[in-house]
């Protein structure tokens, strides 16, 4: 069993839907939760990250982290066709540690 | 402000050949990553170093796989001889230590390798 897994998709939604996105995780010892997005033949870029558990606003992007469930997800309101990529959750046990990612969710939004 | 730098952008090969790639991190960041991501798949993490020094390379497979960090700064990983199942993006990514709740791994665009 992987350390943490995500649902690979494809998820495709209509532009201006709310979309959610999830991993799981076995290990309890993770303390920063981190979600990154990564075009197509380009490197992965930090969308948001939380430390600990609880939610985080920024934008159009919130990210809820529940500890005892070891659940964290990513909402995006009103999706943009510039927001399809696909989208990795890591996580890591400490500061500038190792990440551990998540499959990748591959996200298509249409017009 | 130029971000990590990779090359080559694209690398193919045949079986048992060497190969090499290079990263340039962020200027100042002290903290360098080797990252492979097999297709459909999220990165894993290969080596970190802290400024010379490699401070976890228990992914590395080091029968095949080498790296180095002289003087800090840019970086070069090493497969000789590749295999098959080498093919893969292997992503550089560096971050600064600073006294922030988090430090940020900025990531490089990747080599994407394929073995034949």
């Amino acid at each position: 069993q992987k350390e943490v897994e995500q649902d690979p998709g494809p998820l495709s939604v209509p532009e201006g839907a709310i979309v959610s996105l999830n991993c799981t995780y076995s290990n309890s010892a993770f303390q920063y939760f981190m979600w990154y997005r990564q075009y197509s033949r380009k490197g992965p870029e930090l969308l948001m990250y939380t430390y600990s558990s609880g939610n985080k606003e920024d934008g159009r992007f919130t990210a809820q982290v529940d500890k005892s469930s070891k659940y964290i997800s990513l909402f995006i309101r009103d999706s943009q066709p510039s927001d399809s990529a696909t989208y990795l959750c890591a996580m890591s046990r400490n500061q500038g540690g190792k990440l551990i990612f998540g499959q990748g969710t591959e996200l298509s939004v249409k017009p | 402000e130029a971000g990590v730098v990779q090359s080559p952008r694209y690398k193919i090969i045949e079986k048992k050949q060497p190969v090499a790639f290079w990263c340039n991190p962020i200027s100042g960041h002290n903290t360098l990553y080797w990252y492979r991501q097999n297709l459909g798949q999220g990165p894993e993490l290969l080596i970190r170093y802290e400024n010379e020094e490699a401070v976890d390379d228990s992914q590395l497979p080091k029968d095949r796989f080498s790296a180095e960090r002289l003087k800090g700064v840019d970086s070069t990983l090493k497969i000789q001889p590749a295999e098959l199942g080498d093919s893969a993006v292997y992503l550089c990514a560096s971050s600064l230590e600073t006294s922030a709740i988090y430090n940020e791994q900025f990531f490089g665009p990747g080599t994407r390798l394929t073995v034949l």
